[in-house]
């Protein structure tokens, strides 16, 4: 089956740690998209990548990180700098020269 | 830039009637729209896309929306709501034009069903 997964569903870290974010698709997707869902506020863009090796930085980068070293892998570290963390996280992806996202199923962190 | 604006974070309709959820946009250019929808702790689905083909557009589930370039809107409509449409319903819209694919989403509708 194709599509996005995104692990772990949920997790938990302490203040002060970075963590790593799991996304990968098996679309063949050139772009994908990472994004913070917060209640009451929308989805808000951190960072996007259009091609391997390059990516921009959204609305909301500070405190976060990327990685674009493979097609197929987009992976988002939340670095101890990211003020507040905790918070939904949806990872999605798009053909190149579209508009359509597709969105995984998303991961929960818990900063405590 | 564009932006959305979904009018009311909670919607509640009683099984059978009539699901309106609005949706109005703000773009410098002819924009593509969308509506999505996101059960509790899952990622978005689309339901439908507005890319200029045509003003009334169908979607899955039931679902359908019209785009009216007058009223700068773009209304999610269902004849008759069953208890499934029970999710949270993003608005987005995105600048037409090949290497610009950002979305800008609306802050959400929560749609609750009444038995």
């Amino acid at each position: 089956d194709g599509g996005i997964t995104q692990s772990p569903k949920y997790l938990f870290r302490k203040e002060g740690q970075n963590v790593t974010l799991s996304c990968e698709q098996n679309l063949n997707h050139d772009a994908m998209y990472w994004y913070r869902q917060d209640p009451g506020q929308g989805l808000r863009l951190i960072y996007y990548s259009q091609i391997v090796n390059d990516f921009q930085k959204g609305d909301i980068a500070e405190g976060y990180s990327v990685s674009r070293e493979k097609k197929e892998s987009f992976p988002l570290t939340v670095t101890s700098a990211q003020k507040n963390p905790t918070a939904f996280y949806l990872c999605a992806s798009s053909i190149l020269g579209t508009d359509t996202q597709y969105f995984g199923p998303g991961t929960r962190l818990t900063v405590l | 830039a564009q932006s959305v604006t979904q009018l009311g974070s909670h919607v509640s309709v009683s099984e059978g009637a009539l699901v309106l959820l609005r949706c109005n946009y703000s773009s410098s250019v002819p924009p593509y729209l969308f509506w999505y929808v996101q059960y509790p702790n899952q990622g978005l689905q689309l339901l439908l896309k507005y890319t200029s083909a045509a003003t009334l557009v169908k979607g899955i589930n039931g679902f359908e929306a019209e785009f009216k370039k007058s009223e700068t809107s773009f209304h999610l409509t269902k004849p008759s709501a069953h208890m499934s449409d029970a999710a949270e319903y993003f608005c987005a819209v995105s600048d037409q034009g090949f290497g610009n694919e950002k979305l800008t989403f609306g802050t959400g509708t929560r749609l609750t069903i009444i038995p």
